[in-house]
């Protein structure tokens, strides 16, 4: 089985740029994640969709933005980029919204550069 | 919030012996989950090892094994029979059980762990 797919795996972009991120999780996954991975640091939660809704937010500007489709994949969409946005975006799937074991799958990311 | 803490930025093992990975964190729920995070140079974020708070008994898996220490909020990683593919950033992370919640995963800054010959 293909574990979660990310595309694109590198993308430069110029301050002020839109970027759209995309993901497909796990065949039967629900549960869509982003991360934020900022070099030599953990990563940090961005956003949860469960079902197509959105279930968590973290400290994100309203720049940030994302969606679920009906096939579980997901958008991650970033306005106005800055270069502190620069970074590695995770997504990770998982096959629930919430509870116990509800282990999360991770991408391989996506490295994103803004000049 | 929770918040989880990595005091070791590098670590250096030579190949078969044994190496610990240190982790503290801060919550004031009961009930959590803990992981390790494998993240080779590859960046694939890969699951080492989780632990469930309720559970006295501490996980393993091959290799690896968790001291967890639920009243001084510590939960560090041993690998054993280091081998020269456990190289990577090892990652703890927080998961609160709660429902209603984001099943949002709260990471530590991160262990670089070299492995010699």
């Amino acid at each position: 089985d293909a574990g979660v797919t990310q595309s694109p795996t590198h993308l430069i972009k110029t301050r002020g740029q839109q970027v759209t991120l995309r993901c497909s999780p796990i065949s039967g996954h629900k549960s869509v994640s982003w991360y934020q991975q900022v070099l030599g640091q953990g990563p940090q939660f961005i956003f949860q969709y469960y079902e197509k809704e959105e279930r968590g937010r973290g400290n994100f500007p309203d720049r940030f933005s994302a969606r679920q489709f009906p096939n579980y994949s997901s958008e991650l969409n970033v306005n106005a980029l800055l270069l502190g946005d620069s970074a590695l975006y995770l997504c990770a799937s998982s096959s629930k919204g919430q509870g116990a074991g509800n282990e999360q799958f991770f991408g391989p990311g996506t490295r994103l550069t803004v000049l | 919030a929770q918040t989880v803490t990595q005091s070791q930025p590098e670590m250096s093992v030579q190949e078969a012996e044994t190496v610990t990975l240190s982790c503290t964190y801060d919550t004031s729920e009961s009930d959590y989950y803990l992981f390790w995070y494998k993240q080779p140079p590859s960046r694939q974020m890969i699951l080492v090892i989780r632990q469930e708070a309720y559970k006295q008994q501490n996980a393993t898996e091959n290799r690896f094994s968790v001291n967890f220490q639920k009243a001084a909020k510590s939960f560090s990683l041993k690998i054993s029979d280091s081998q020269l593919g456990d190289a990577a950033m090892y990652f703890c992370a927080y998961r609160s059980p709660m429902t209603g919640t984001a099943s949002k995963l709260t990471f530590g800054t991160g262990t670089r762990l070299q492995v010699t010959l």
